[in-house]
């Protein structure tokens, strides 16, 4: 039963290019979110959503960034024209109802742009 | 205001001891949830324990346990008979029923603790 899947582990980027990352959640799990992680920092929530539909994204800049989670295949975070910034360790994560009592968010090993 | 604090940038810990992350919250919701993750040098973040506000009992989980005082807002986490294994970075993170964030979790800047043989 493979957890959520994330991938690239590692992407390395020079400005201006684009990133795109990608997050399968685990089996049977219909809810993702996208945090990110800035070096010496914790986890800052940027957006969640369900099968093609983002419920809340609060937390995503409001350029260069789109989420999306299709009917079919795995959620892709878009990071256009990225700048060094970005440099971060992007995380996903799965639940299989929305967010409430003891649900508990299962995390991807995450994926770390590096903007050269 | 942070939501969540942890005071401890670093944490030392000798082998077999226990030792004890902290953990302070700033909510005004009553309903809410509270959760500790570890992330070790690899970088995967692992669920540890989790412990609801209306949780009459402290929760445990193995070495885990969760010193939950509601009237201080604070939920340390305790872990016991320490094992190199547990050095990592550990991160508390709550969960707001009512607010705007119950969609997600917030999450402290984290304590990194280092057993020592």
């Amino acid at each position: 039963n493979a957890g959520v899947m994330q991938n690239p582990r590692h992407l390395v980027r020079r400005r201006g290019q684009e990133a795109r990352l990608r997050c399968s959640p685990m089996k049977g799990h219909s809810h993702v979110y996208w945090y990110r992680q800035l070096p010496e920092e914790g986890l800052k929530f940027m957006v969640y959503l369900q099968k093609e539909n983002i419920i809340d994204e609060s937390g995503m800049p409001k350029e260069r960034f789109s989420a999306e989670f299709p009917k079919e295949g795995p959620s892709i975070l878009r990071i256009q024209q990225v700048v060094r910034g970005d440099s971060a360790a992007y995380f996903c994560a799965s639940s299989p109802n929305p967010l409430s009592g003891a649900n508990v968010l299962t995390f991807g090993a995450g994926s770390r742009l590096t903007v050269l | 205001a942070q939501k969540i604090t942890q005071t401890q940038p670093g944490m030392f810990v000798q082998e077999k001891e226990a030792v004890t992350l902290d953990c302070t919250y700033d909510t005004s919701d009553p309903s809410y949830g509270l959760f500790w993750y570890k992330q070790p040098s690899s970088g995967e973040m692992i669920f540890l324990i989790y412990q609801g506000s209306y949780d009459q009992q402290n929760a445990t989980e193995g070495r885990y346990s969760l010193n939950f005082q509601k009237a201080r807002k604070s939920a340390n986490l305790v872990i016991s008979a320490s094992q190199l294994g547990d050095s990592a970075m550990y991160f508390c993170a709550m969960r707001e029923d009512l607010s705007g964030s119950a969609r997600q979790l917030t999450f402290g800047s984290g304590t990194q603790l280092t057993v020592l043989p």
